[in-house]
Formats: C-alpha cells, structure tokens, sequence
C-alpha cells in the first residue's frame, strides 16, 4: 500500500501569515494527490485535486504543487476561518490519506 | 443539489455485522463518471478509505479490512450499502460516504471525492 506522510502534524500560525504544508508519498504517485479541509464535526471538503487544480468556490488563497513524491499544500494569508485540520490523500492505488495537519492561530 | 446520508444502527456489539446504507441524491449511481466511497474516523484520528464502487459496480476494498467488507449498490434506490463483519471496539468511528468523481480530460487522469455526507457514529461496545 502507498503511504502518505504528512508534516507537520500541527501547526500554530498568525493571521496574515504564509502557511505550508507537506505530502509526501512511498512512491511516485504522478499527480494523483487531492487535499482535503476539516473543520470540528463536520466532513471533510475538498480543496485541491489532481495536485495544483483549486475546486470551484475555494478562495485562491489555497494552493497546491508538486508531483512525485512530494507534494505542497500554502494558504498565501491565513484567516481565521482557516482553523481546521488539512489531509492529503492519494489516489493513484487505490486512496491512502496522510496523517492531518491540524492548523491553529497563534 | 447533491447530497449524500448515511444511515445505520449507532451502537453494535463485537463479533456483530455492521450495516451501513448511504443514501444519495443529485446524481444517479449510473453515472459512468462517479462512484461512491466509505471512509471512516476513529475518533481524533485520522481519515482511513474502505471501500468504493463505481457504475459498472468495479469494486475496491482497502487491503487491510477486505475479508471483513462488502459493498453494493442498488440504482433504483440511489443507495450504496457497506457491510462490516466481526465488528471491534477499535471499529468505533464516524463513517461517512462520499461521492468519487473519476474521469480524463486534456490534462490527464483526476479522481476526488467531491461531496460527503455528514457521518455517522457508531460505537462498538458490549
């Protein structure tokens, strides 16, 4: 099965700053990589797929690049509705999600 | 608008049989371009995938619970149901159903789950 390491785990950060995340596959995935926002209670919400793609209605604040291997994840300016725990997850045999990357404000 | 509602018993004892039906609506089963997932989380955990089915019922299940999981669907009902045996206390989680978007375009081969339902808790204890 192909792992997903994501880093860091957690992540304390101020408004306004420049937030990254890593993804990082047991092997070439090409860009078979989608990431995944979740808030307290709720379901997961797709951000990004195939690796760099932002889903309709998500702020262009949230990007994603990489292929291979290693992927990334930035939010250019944090809000404070970005609070939330960020999952990668491949999808190239068949889907493996990383760990979760929880975000919070400083 | 799509939506996706898991169902099923909130409380099972082990060694019991866990039944899940996601029932959807918004798009059909037979869309040859989507397929529905189950995916769960233990509490403060991590996502883990289990199982999905598209519309020529190709079906996949995750390595490690395949003896234990079966998924079907039924187009009429627009329902997809998972099945679980030998459930365990370490089963407890919310599992949710999700929609799969598969297809190519220009830019090569995309696959997300781009609607979920809201999860439903079971608890596995005697």
């Amino acid at each position: 099965d192909i792992q997903m390491t994501q880093s860091p785990s957690s992540l304390s950060a101020s408004v306004g700053d420049r937030v990254t995340i890593t993804c990082q596959a047991s092997q070439d995935i090409s860009n078979y990589l989608n990431w995944y926002q979740q808030k307290p209670g709720k379901a997961p919400k797709l951000l990004i797929y195939d690796a760099s793609n932002l889903e309709t209605g998500v702020p262009s604040r949230f990007s994603g690049s990489g292929s291979g291997t290693d992927f990334t994840f930035t939010i250019s300016s944090l809000q404070p509705e970005d609070i939330a725990t960020y999952y990668c997850q491949q999808y190239d045999n068949p889907y493996t999600f990383g760990q979760g990357t929880k975000l919070e404000i400083k | 608008q799509v939506t996706l509602k898991e169902s099923g018993p909130v409380l099972v004892k082990p060694t019991e049989t866990l039944t899940l039906t996601c029932t959807v609506s918004g798009f059909s089963l037979s869309n040859a371009r989507m397929g529905v997932s189950w995916i769960r989380q233990p509490p403060g955990k991590a996502l883990e995938w289990l199982a999905h089915i598209f519309s020529n019922d190709e079906k996949s299940y995750s390595t490690s619970l395949k003896s234990r999981l079966t998924i079907s669907k039924d187009t009429s009902k627009s329902q997809v149901v998972l099945t679980m045996t030998n459930m365990d206390p370490v089963d407890t989680a919310t599992y949710y159903c999700a929609r799969i978007q598969s297809y190519y375009d220009s830019s090569g081969y995309k696959n997300y789950f781009d609607y979920w339902g809201q999860g439903t808790l079971v608890t596995v204890s005697s």
